[in-house]
């Protein structure tokens, strides 16, 4: 079983759409987590860190259900330059800041 | 100016060849890694440095050595290549170890093995 599994997609959406994301883990002593954009041929970017009382960034918000061991990313009113690869990371514990990737949904927002 | 700056951008070399990607960070940081993406994509560690010390070998094989001649530099040496070592590498670079939220990547290296 993978470390992190997240649903590939594509997730094919109109802008000003609604758009979930979930993630799942399998280390229930996993420290830290976060969501990473990466756009096509480019470098992984920290979208935002994951807490347990869940946290929003603008047109974003991440949920953390530790008992599931379960993660989510809610996109509202997606925009064109919303579309990227959308990356659920987890640190394990004790895990010197390693970063373990899930394989990535892909998101594409048309017009 | 650029924070984790990796060279080469792209990489194509034979089978059997030995290279060198080579990794600098000018943020000051502590912690230095390096973390391969493959064909699936998937990204995963391969080595962390903190301070020029070795603390991760992620079952990498030995084909694969790391050097880090000062804590802004961490190079990577690949002997021997073979055709499944073709994957884009990432450099990366965090404060301090055991700071998991203040990752920088480097732009990547393309290598192809043919």
């Amino acid at each position: 079983r993978k470390e992190v599994e997240q649903d590939p997609g594509p997730f094919n959406v109109p802008e000003g759409a609604t758009v979930a994301f979930n993630c799942t883990y399998s280390n229930s002593a996993s420290q830290s987590f976060f969501w990473y954009r990466q756009d096509c041929r480019k470098e992984p970017k920290l979208l935002m860190s994951v807490y347990s009382s869940g946290n929003e960034d603008g047109r974003f918000t991440a949920q953390l259900n530790r008992a599931s061991q379960y993660i989510s990313l809610l996109i509202r009113d997606s925009k064109l330059s919303d579309s990227a690869t959308y990356l659920c990371v987890v640190t394990p514990s004790g895990g010197y800041n390693k970063l373990i990737f899930g394989a990535g949904t892909r998101l594409a927002v048309h017009p | 100016d650029t924070a984790v700056s990796q060279t080469p951008k792209y990489l194509v070399t034979q089978m059997g060849n030995d290279k060198s990607i080579k990794c600098e960070q000018n943020l000051g940081h502590d912690t230095m890694y390096w973390y391969k993406q493959d064909s699936k994509k998937f990204l995963k560690i391969m080595f962390s440095y903190n301070n020029k010390e070795l603390i991760i070998n992620e079952t990498v094989p030995n084909r694969f050595s790391p050097k880090s001649p000062d804590k802004a530099h961490l190079n990577l040496h690949i002997n021997s290549l073979e055709l499944g070592d073709s994957a884009v590498y990432f450099c990366a670079s965090s404060q301090q170890l055991g700071q998991a939220d203040g990752y920088t990547f480097g732009s990547g290296t393309r290598l192809t093995v043919v």
